[in-house]
């Protein structure tokens, strides 16, 4: 079946702190890929989408996701977090353009000043 | 920036009742879409639904369900009969051009 994995529920970090969140989906061929955010009290947010060519992708507020075809992974980092950046991440897959999202179970991330 | 906007943010129903949860999509999105979220899961597709039909739905989205997009600007997702289970967080969702997909913030459903 049809699924994405996201390796950690709950994350801690330090302001100025590295981030990496994995994101793993099960084959199934041509995959476009996103990141979506949902800050508290807030509907989620696009942060980021991959559908084809560089495989670094670029998002809003200094994130970036790498999508590894051979690992079928599609993990977000971002060089440095903020406090602003406490969230929930949600990762997402569709196999088909316009076709359903497939998301993982999302990663609480908590920043602490 | 548009936004897709849903009403009402929480509804609380008895079982067995219908509910209907609207979602106004951005103005010139061509696809939509509803998921819900049952409280501590995944987010869940139900249904997308393109030129006036439905395009693709889950196991979940069954005769219970139904969608429809009454005048040009809204789009419902009714339940008829309401069970427990449907308690859940609703997103609406829309898109242009069958690229990214925007939520709106939801609508949480109580059955009671």
């Amino acid at each position: 079946a049809q699924s994405v994995s996201q390796h950690n529920h709950h994350v801690i970090l330090s302001e100025a702190a590295s981030l990496e969140l994995g994101c793993n989906y099960s084959y199934g061929g041509t995959v476009n890929l996103f990141w979506y955010v949902q800050y508290p009290g807030q509907h989620l947010q696009l942060l980021l989408k991959y559908f084809s060519g560089d495989p670094l992708v670029k998002g809003i507020k200094g994130f970036e996701a790498e999508f590894i075809k051979s690992k079928f992974s599609f993990n977000l980092r971002k060089p440095s977090v903020q406090w602003s950046d406490t969230a929930e991440y949600f990762c997402a897959v569709s196999y088909n353009q316009g076709g359903k999202l497939i998301f993982g179970q999302g990663t609480e991330l908590s920043v602490k000043p | 920036e548009p936004e897709v906007t849903q009403t009402p943010s929480h509804q609380v129903t008895q079982m067995g009742q219908e509910v209907i949860l609207r979602c106004v999509p951005i103005s010139n999105h061509l696809y939509f879409y509803w998921y819900r979220q049952i409280l501590g899961q995944k987010v869940e597709f139900l249904v997308s639904f393109y030129n006036n039909e439905i395009s693709e739905k889950s196991e979940i989205f069954d005769d219970q369900f139904s969608v429809e997009r009454p005048d040009g600007s809204n789009f419902t997702l009714k339940i008829r009969s309401t069970k427990l289970e449907d308690s859940a967080m609703y997103f609406c969702a829309s898109s242009e051009r069958q690229i990214a997909q925007y939520f709106g913030p939801g609508t949480r459903l109580t059955v009671l």
